[in-house]
Formats: structure tokens, sequence, C-alpha cells
């Protein structure tokens, strides 16, 4: 069965601290990782990963897929409140588009 | 271009009824996935459409059943609900064949069964 464990399920920071959320993965036939913001209700894509060691930046955020590790992490810089949110790792695999989600990390980012 | 869209944004039934939720997919997009979101855990898949015919399902009970018509929107039926129906229920679409694992999701429909 697939399966998509993110660390830490949750964490508290202030305004302008470095974060980084972890996402470990097995899934048969791997294609991609993505992860995704999710505030309230409709999570948000941010990037979509398919290559080792290529870094995707956006901003202040930037993530990194390691295959051979089976992992990714997501990098927040110089946080900010709007940060505040569930962050979910999701894997696309299998001979359907399903992705598989983790729990999510909930992160608060206090001011 | 629009994004997705989802309907009704809330919903209260009781237990043995039957709910039918509605996605609109992103413009220009031919698959749509449903997902069920319990609290506090990560989306988990119900099904996908691709093109009018089911396209994979996860581990949901026959109750949870679908439809994809020619202009791509969706409808998730659920019949005989149960308690642990309550959820928030999302449905997500993505481009094209190559594409399809980016998913781009809807506001979602929280539904409470009673």
């Amino acid at each position: 069965e697939d399966k998509v464990v993110q660390s830490p399920l949750s964490l508290v920071v202030h305004e302008g601290d470095t974060v980084t959320l972890n996402c470990s993965y097995e899934v048969t036939n791997f294609r991609s990782l993505l992860w995704y913001k999710q505030e309230k209700k409709a999570p948000t894509f941010l990037f979509m990963l398919t290559s080792s060691g290529i870094e995707k930046k956006s901003g202040r955020l930037s993530s990194i897929l390691d295959k051979k590790e089976l992992f990714s992490i997501l990098n927040i810089t110089a946080t900010q409140t709007g940060d505040s949110a569930v962050y979910l790792c999701a894997v696309g695999g299998g001979s359907n588009y399903k992705l598989t989600f983790g729990k999510g990390t909930l992160l608060t980012v206090n001011p | 271009e629009t994004g997705v869209t989802q309907s009704p944004t809330h919903l209260i039934k009781t237990r043995g009824q039957q709910v039918t939720l509605r996605c609109s997919s992103q413009s220009g997009h031919n698959t749509v996935s449903w997902y069920q979101q319990a609290l506090g855990q990560g989306p988990q898949f119900i099904f996908q459409y691709y093109r009018e015919e089911e396209n994979g399902r996860g581990n949901f009970p026959p109750r949870f059943s679908g439809l994809q018509f020619p202009n791509y929107s969706s409808e998730l039926n659920v019949n005989a609900l149960e308690l642990d129906d309550s959820a928030l229920y999302l449905c997500a679409s993505s481009p094209d064949r190559v594409l399809r694992e980016t998913q781009y999701f809807g506001p979602g429909t929280r539904l409470l069964v009673l």
C-alpha cells in the first residue's frame, strides 16, 4: 500500500524564522511528488517534483526531491504570518493518476 | 479562466440519506478526481474520471459512485450515508494526460451526517 509520512505534524515559529518540512514516501511506480498549501479548504498547488536533486523555487519557498532516499523537503525562509497553514505532501504513482497524501504539517507563524 | 468550483459549500444530512455533490472542472481540464478529507487527515482518493470514464478507484465502498459529463463537470453520489462520511469532499481537475498528477483543487463541500 502506498504511504506518505510527513514530519513534524505541527510546528510553531516566529516571523522571520526559516522552517523545513519533511516528507518521506513508499509508493509503487513513483512518478511525481507534489506540495500543496491548505489554509481553509482548497489545497493550493505549490510544486511538482519529478527529478532528484533539482531544486524548485518560488519566492521564499523551495523544495527538493531525493528519489534514492525517498524523501522531499519544503523550505520556507523569512516566514510570515500568511504562511500559517497546513502543508500537504502528495505522491503520484501506479496505473492511474491518483495522489496519495500525507497527514500534513500544521505550520503556525506568530508575529 | 475560472478555477475549479464545487457545490454546495455545506450540507447537513441524516444517516441513511443520499447526497449528490457537484464539481465544475477548470477550463480545458478533462480529468476530475474526488477526495475525502476527514478532520486532521490528508485527502483520501475516492475515484478519478477521465473523458467520462472511471479511471481508478480508491478503497471506498460501492455506495460512493460518480459521473463525468461531456463538459467534464462531475458528480459524486453517496448512498446510505453513515456518520463516518462526515468530511470535506474535494474535487480536483487536471489539464491533460501528461500532467494529470498536477491537480488543482476546488474549495470543497463540507458534509455533516447526523
